[in-house]
């Protein structure tokens, strides 16, 4: 079945520094969409890619779709301590549901 | 507008009794998903409910696990002869009528499972 991958597992930075996430697909994607898991809380959608090569940015967030549509990346410039918490692509393939990947967890020390 | 409940927010139960979770989906949409998160851990796909067809149940553990749902609303995730193991967090979302995989889910608040 489908797998996605996703690194690294645990991420600490100082707050400023950049933050990169980096998602790969065992087979090619329809589209990808991420969330965001504050400590506590439930999954929250962040956007969602479908062309290949596709660059989407949120303020400081940047989501990049590959041109094989097997990986994707989240990169946050100058992380804030609002950016704590744990960043999770989740895949759609040939299958009706989402496959989640196991998720980085972001700690941004002041 | 409401979002996806769920209830209980919290079970604690003894191992080998049965537990009932509950989710209410957000009006309108039509599928509704089940996963589960261990401590520390991503989201496990349980199952799937599109409308009237048949779920997607590819995701269940074991035949300890069942889920039901009365048309496009309520849906219940049932444990039958829980064990440690299965203690997590439960988490229901749903996602609006739309092509296929389209569209962004709605996360409940999950029903955290401890048994004992």
């Amino acid at each position: 079945g489908q797998q996605v991958m996703q690194i690294p597992q645990y991420q600490h930075v100082q707050e400023g520094e950049d933050f990169t996430t980096y998602c790969n697909s065992s087979t090619t994607l329809s589209n990808i969409q991420w969330y965001k898991q504050r400590p506590g809380g439930h999954p929250v959608f962040l956007i969602q890619l479908v062309k290949s090569g596709e660059v989407k940015k949120q303020k400081r967030l940047t989501f990049q779709f590959g041109e094989a549509k097997k990986n994707s990346s989240l990169h946050i410039t100058a992380t804030q301590t609002t950016d704590v918490g744990t960043y999770f692509c989740a895949g759609s393939g040939s299958a009706r549901q989402l496959t989640f990947g196991s998720g980085t967890q972001l700690t941004v020390l002041p | 507008g409401a979002g996806v409940s769920q209830s209980p927010s919290n079970k604690v139960t003894e191992k080998g009794k049965d537990v009932e979770l509950r989710c209410d989906p957000i009006s309108g949409h039509t599928a509704l998903y089940w996963y589960r998160q261990r401590l520390g851990q991503g989201l496990e796909f349980l199952i799937y409910f599109q409308g009237n067809s048949a779920p997607d149940k590819s995701g269940l553990p074991s035949d300890r696990f069942s889920a039901e749902r009365t048309g496009e609303s309520v849906s219940t995730l049932t444990i039958q002869r829980t064990q440690q193991e299965d203690s997590a967090v439960y988490l229901c979302a749903s996602r609006q009528p739309g092509q296929g995989r389209s569209y962004e889910q709605y996360f409940g608040p999950g029903t955290r499972l401890t048994v004992t």
